[in-house]
C-alpha cells in the first residue's frame, strides 16, 4: 500500500533550525518531493531527492534515506515568512503519480 | 520561465451548469494531475496523466472528466457541478526532476 506520516503541525523560533520528517511506503519509489504552501496559495517546490544523501539549497536542506523510506527537510535561520505548511510528496516508479502526505504545519514565532 | 497556467483563478457558479477549467504547461512534461484541497484533507488526487490520450483515475474521480489531447493542456471538467464540489483546485505538472503546480482555482458552486 501506500502511506507517508508527517506530523501535523510544529513550532519554532526565528531564528533557530527545525526539522521535518516524513515517513512512506510506497509499492515503486521514484522520488521525494517537498513543497512549502502558505494559506490559500499554490505549493511552490523546494526540493527533489531520488538518491539517498543530503541535498543543500539556500537555507533550505533535504535528506533521504530510501533503505529506511524517510526524508526529512532542514530550514535553517528560521523567519517568520518560514510560517507555512511543508508537504512531503513521493513519485510512484510506475505510474510516475505522486502522493502527498497531509503536510506538516510549521509555525515560526519570535 | 517554467510555468502551469490555470484559469480561471475564482469561479462561482450554479449546480448543474457545465464548467471547464483550464491547464497548461510549458515545460513539455508527460505527466499532469488534477488535486482538489479543502481544509483538514489536505491534497486529493482527482484525476491524472502519463502521456496524451493517456489519463487515469486519482482517489476523488467521481463527478468529474478530464482529456489530455496535446501535451501541455489537461482541463478539468464538471459536467454537472454540485455543491460539494466547492473546493479549492490545483493543476499539477512534473517530469524528471521538476513538479510544479498552477496557481490554484477557488470553485464555490452554489
Amino acid at each position: 500500500g501506500q502511506n507517508i506520516d508527517q506530523p501535523t503541525e510544529m513550532t519554532a523560533t526565528e531564528g533557530a533550525i527545525v526539522q521535518i520528517n516524513c515517513t512512506y511506503q510506497t509499492s515503486g519509489f521514484n522520488g521525494l518531493f517537498w513543497y512549502q504552501q502558505h494559506a490559500g496559495e499554490a505549493p511552490t517546490f523546494l526540493s527533489y531527492n531520488v538518491l539517498d544523501g543530503l541535498e543543500e539549497k539556500g537555507r533550505f536542506s533535504s535528506f533521504l534515506s530510501r533503505s529506511k523510506g524517510y526524508s526529512y527537510l532542514l530550514l535553517k535561520e528560521l523567519q517568520m515568512k518560514d510560517s507555512a505548511s511543508y508537504l512531503c510528496a513521493v513519485r510512484e516508479k510506475s505510474s510516475y503519480k505522486l502522493i502527498f502526505g497531509s503536510g506538516t504545519r510549521l509555525l515560526v514565532r519570535p | 520561465e517554467a510555468q502551469v497556467t490555470q484559469n480561471p483563478r475564482y469561479l462561482i457558479t450554479v449546480t448543474g451548469k457545465k464548467l471547464t477549467v483550464t491547464c497548461s504547461q510549458n515545460m513539455n512534461h508527460e505527466y499532469m494531475s488534477w488535486y482538489r484541497q479543502d481544509p483538514g484533507l489536505g491534497l486529493r488526487q482527482i484525476y491524472y496523466s502519463m502521456n496524451v490520450e493517456v489519463t487515469d483515475k486519482g482517489d476523488v474521480p467521481e463527478g468529474y472528466k478530464v482529456s489530455r489531447k496535446e501535451k501541455r493542456n489537461f482541463p478539468l471538467i464538471l459536467e454537472s457541478p454540485s455543491p460539494n464540489q466547492t473546493s479549492l483546485y490545483f493543476c499539477a505538472s512534473s517530469g524528471g526532476t521538476e513538479a510544479f503546480f498552477g496557481q490554484g482555482t477557488r470553485l464555490t458552486v452554489v
